[in-house]
């Protein structure tokens, strides 16, 4: 099974901060990579797919980058609706499996 | 609009069953590719299963494989978890998910609440 290991696991941040968060794969998943947000006793939400795609409807501060086995979100200047967890997930082969996420919470 | 809701959640004793269900609507279901995720109290998001349009390829996690059975009525718009010999640890929200071009997730339904225990 492919290992999905984000970082960090939770960070503190301020309104119009640049956040970036990573993940990593254990092997090569070249980009079948996606990106969710998470809020509290919320179904989760796709941010951004094939690594690097942004979903319709998702605001443009929201980006992905990366292939191989390394990627990043980065949120170019965080909003307050932006904290919640952000969760990636490889979709290269079964088990589809998810990172163990990143807490985002207000500094 | 495209939409899942999920139902069939709720309190079961370890070793019971459980159905849930997935109605879909929106969208023409059996063109698309199918998933259960789950997420137990305070934690992560597990992938559970995937099935095919047709319903013809079907994968598990290793935790529930022999347990589980996933399906799918194309004529209903439905999909279908088949939960047998439940476990403690597989109390969770269980959410669908439709898998659309480059295998992404979206939507989700709002999930159902599955509790295992005695």
């Amino acid at each position: 099974d492919i290992q999905m290991t984000q970082s960090p696991s939770s960070l503190s941040a301020s309104i119009g901060d640049r956040v970036t968060i990573t993940c990593r794969a254990s092997q090569s998943i070249s980009t079948y990579l996606n990106w969710y947000q998470q809020k509290p006793g919320k179904a989760p939400k796709l941010l951004i797919y094939a690594a690097s795609s942004l979903q319709s409807g998702v605001p443009s501060r929201f980006s992905g980058s990366g292939s191989g086995t390394d990627f990043t979100l980065t949120i170019s200047s965080l909003q307050p609706e932006d904290f919640a967890t952000y969760y990636c997930q490889q979709t290269y082969s079964t088990p589809r499996t998810f990172g163990q996420g990143t807490k985002v919470e207000i500094e | 609009e495209v939409q899942l809701v999920e139902s069939g959640g709720g309190l079961v004793q370890p070793g019971g069953s459980l159905r849930l269900s997935c109605a879909a609507s929106g969208f023409t279901f059996s063109s698309y590719e199918m998933n259960w995720v789950r997420q137990a109290p305070g934690k992560g998001l597990e992938w559970v299963s995937y099935i095919s349009s047709g319903g013809t390829t079907i994968y598990y996690v290793d935790s529930v494989k022999g347990r589980f059975t996933i399906s799918r009525d194309n004529a209903k718009n439905s999909l279908y978890l088949q939960m047998n010999s439940l476990r403690a640890e597989d109390t969770a929200v269980y959410y669908c998910a439709r898998e659309g071009g480059a295998r992404r997730f979206d939507p989700w339904g709002q999930g159902t609440l599955v509790t295992v225990s005695s």
